[in-house]
């Protein structure tokens, strides 16, 4: 059974701290990796990773992608309060009848 | 340009009543996802239209079904519902089947009561 599976569940640092979310999946026929940041409702995207080993980066934000321990890292430096929210991961596979598969997420905390 | 819109934004039911969600989809998408979301199991998605046709489906009972219009706006139904539908249905459009570029609304919070 295809599955997505993010640790840790929740997360609490202080402003400034360095955090590493992690996204591990097992899929047939992966095609890519998703990042979201949910803060209310509505998850915006982050990153799509699809090859190994190059890293995507947005401020404060990266993420790479290792094919062969079929996993990923979101990292966000120098933390921001703004930065809470549960980080969602999900992955396209393209057999069965799913098309994006999601982890519960990583809700993260920054205190002030 | 608007966002994917969703209404209602939340809903009260009772066990046994059926449900109708909405979504538009931005301007030019013509590819509608539905995912339901709790606490414990997350994100699950439940279909995704593309042109008026149901492309793929996930594992969610008979009760669960949608449709898509003309003008891409689509609807989802729940029929005789269960406390556990009590959840954030959440509704994401893209370009086209094959595009990454999701973009979610902001939920319609359904609880059955």
């Amino acid at each position: 059974e295809d599955k997505v599976v993010q640790s840790p569940l929740s997360l609490v640092v202080h402003e400034g701290d360095t955090v590493t979310l992690n996204c591990s999946y097992e899929v047939t026929n992966f095609r890519s990796l998703l990042w979201y940041k949910q803060e209310k409702k509505a998850p915006t995207f982050l990153f799509m990773l699809t090859s190994s080993g190059i890293e995507k980066k947005s401020g404060r934000l990266s993420s790479i992608l290792d094919k062969k321990e079929l996993s990923s890292i979101l990292n966000i430096t120098a933390t921001q309060t703004g930065d809470s929210a549960i980080y969602l991961c999900a992955v396209e596979a393209t057999s069965g009848t799913y098309k994006y598969i999601f982890g519960t997420g990583t809700r993260l905390k920054v205190l002030a | 340009k608007a966002g994917v819109t969703q209404t209602p934004r939340y809903l009260i039911k009772t066990r046994g009543q059926q449900v109708t969600l909405s979504c538009s989809p931005i301007s030019g998408h013509r590819s509608v996802s539905w995912y339901q979301q709790t606490p414990g199991q997350g994100l699950q998605f439940l279909f995704e239209y593309f042109s008026e046709t149901q492309r793929n489906k996930g594992n969610f009972p008979g009760r669960f079904s949608g449709r898509q219009f003309s003008n891409s706006r689509s609807e989802m139904n729940v029929s005789t519902l269960e406390l556990g539908d009590s959840a954030l249905y959440l509704c994401a459009s893209s370009l086209s089947v094959s595009n990454y570029g999701y973009t979610f609304g902001s939920g319609t919070r359904l609880t059955v009561v």
